[in-house]
């Protein structure tokens, strides 16, 4: 079974704060995503990565960068957290073999941002 | 400008009868859709998917209708039992672009007693 964990499920931050949120996935897939998910606007793309030390920004990747530095773990990072980013992020991963875009997602972090 | 649609926010059905949960895309592109299920406070769940070269895939009690003129794409749930309570997302991907999956926003179903 595929598995992908994220490093928290909840967080509390305070405005300006710098955030980092962990994905780690154990089946050694290329390609990991960040999503947040909001009420009413569904899943929203942050940032893909399609290998080590690659990232391609989504729809919404303004007040996030992202750091991938080893095939397993994808890292988002909020360099000053703002209120309009408290959310429900989400990480996902997915393989390249087969060409099949099926991805498995972790647990999702709920983060606020005071 | 969104691709996927999910006009239904939220569909109440009775314990045993169907459950018919719809989703319209615009991009004729997109040759490969899936619905995930998500329940609160967890991650989306893959659930099925279908390939643009049929027009159905079934799966237990979950089977996926794809009409591509139409560019509609359902999911019924027969019977449908009380643990498929959740939010629905259907999803599209164009394979010969990229891996990525646009998402539409999501029906609850609720399934009453």
């Amino acid at each position: 079974d595929v598995k992908v964990t994220q490093s928290s499920r909840y967080l509390v931050k305070r405005t300006g704060e710098k955030v980092f949120l962990e994905c780690v996935q154990d089946m050694d897939h290329e390609n990991m995503f960040w999503y947040r998910q909001d009420p009413g606007l569904g899943l929203r793309l942050i940032y893909f990565s399609y290998d080590v030390k690659m990232k391609e920004k989504g729809d919404i990747p303004e007040g996030y960068s992202v750091s991938r530095e080893k095939k397993e773990r994808f890292s988002l990072i909020l360099e000053s957290a703002s209120t309009n980013q408290t959310s429900m992020y989400l990480c996902a991963s997915s393989s390249l073999a087969g060409g099949a875009d099926t991805q498995y997602f972790g647990p999702g972090t709920r983060l606020t941002v005071l | 400008d969104q691709q996927v649609k999910q006009n239904s926010p939220s569909l109440s059905v009775q314990e045993g009868r169907i459950s018919i949960l719809n989703c319209d895309y615009t991009n004729s592109m997109f040759d490969y859709f899936l619905w995930y299920k998500k329940y609160p406070a967890e991650g989306p769940t893959f659930l099925i998917s279908i390939s643009s070269i049929k027009d159905k895939n079934e799966d237990g009690r979950f089977t996926v209708f794809l009409n591509k003129s139409a560019k509609h794409l359902s999911l019924h749930i027969v019977p449908s039992q009380p643990g498929d309570s959740a939010v629905y997302f259907c999803a599209a991907s164009d394979r010969n672009r990229d891996d990525k999956i646009i998402f539409g926003k999501g029906t609850r179903l609720h399934i009453l007693p």
